[in-house]
């Protein structure tokens, strides 16, 4: 299986401030076929079902807004939310699905300073 | 657009079988623009993929649960269902019906099933 690690668990930001979240999968999830990665992210708020974010590691989900980026290559990936807004508040989590078992990172917890 | 809801006891005894039901809306389930997954959370914890079926009936599942999970597929319904044979307390969870074309997306509420005598 591959495993996604994301660091850090839990952060604490200031409003407006930027959040940076890492992603490390145990091997590469760069699909050759097409030259993207096979990696996403979600964001899920308590008692909700995650929401998708970004996918091929770059690219945004239509309706999510801008302050949300995703980027990297290979086995190094990372989300960065510009300017965090009360409403960001929330558990994000990687996901890759370069192959089965698809596998999630554990989570890292984003709460405001 | 596609919406998703899960359906099923919401508690299951040790050793039996959990089965769950997710009614798809908003669309044909064999447009296959999606396969069709199941997801898993238990409380205060990450996300697992149980596995996921396509339109053809082809499976891929988690082979950590592959001995005892089983997909299903019904048209007619617009529905696809899970099975997971002798259950634990580690089955304790929200389980959650998902349609994916790249990325998960979109997911049902979640079902939360719990595990006990």
């Amino acid at each position: 299986d591959i495993v996604m690690s994301q660091s850090p668990d839990s952060l604490a930001v200031s409003l407006g401030e930027r959040a940076t979240i890492n992603c490390k999968s145990s091997q590469s999830i760069l699909n050759s076929s097409n030259n993207k990665n096979n990696l996403a992210w979600y964001q899920q708020k308590p008692g909700q079902p995650p929401k998708l974010l970004i996918y091929w590691a770059s690219t945004r989900e239509s309706g999510v807004p801008d302050r949300f980026s995703g980027s990297g290559s290979g086995t190094d990936f990372t989300l960065t939310i510009s300017s965090l807004q009360a409403e960001d508040v929330a558990v994000y989590y990687c996901h890759q699905y370069y192959t089965t078992p698809q596998t999630f990172g554990q989570g890292t917890e984003v709460e405001i300073k | 657009q596609v919406q998703l809801q899960e359906s099923g006891p919401g508690l299951v005894k040790p050793s039996q079988t959990l089965s769950l039901t997710c009614t798809v809306s908003g669309g044909p389930i064999s447009s296959g623009r999606y396969y069709w997954s199941w997801i898993r959370q238990p409380a205060g914890k990450g996300l697992e993929w149980i596995g996921q079926i396509y339109i053809s009936g082809g499976t891929n599942y988690n082979p950590s649960l592959k001995s005892r999970v089983s997909m299903s597929v019904e048209t007619s319904k617009n529905q696809f269902s899970l099975k997971l044979t002798s259950v634990t307390a580690a089955d304790t969870a929200v389980y959650y019906c998902v349609g994916e074309e790249i990325g998960f997306d979109p997911w049902g509420q979640g079902t939360l099933v719990t595990v006990s005598s």
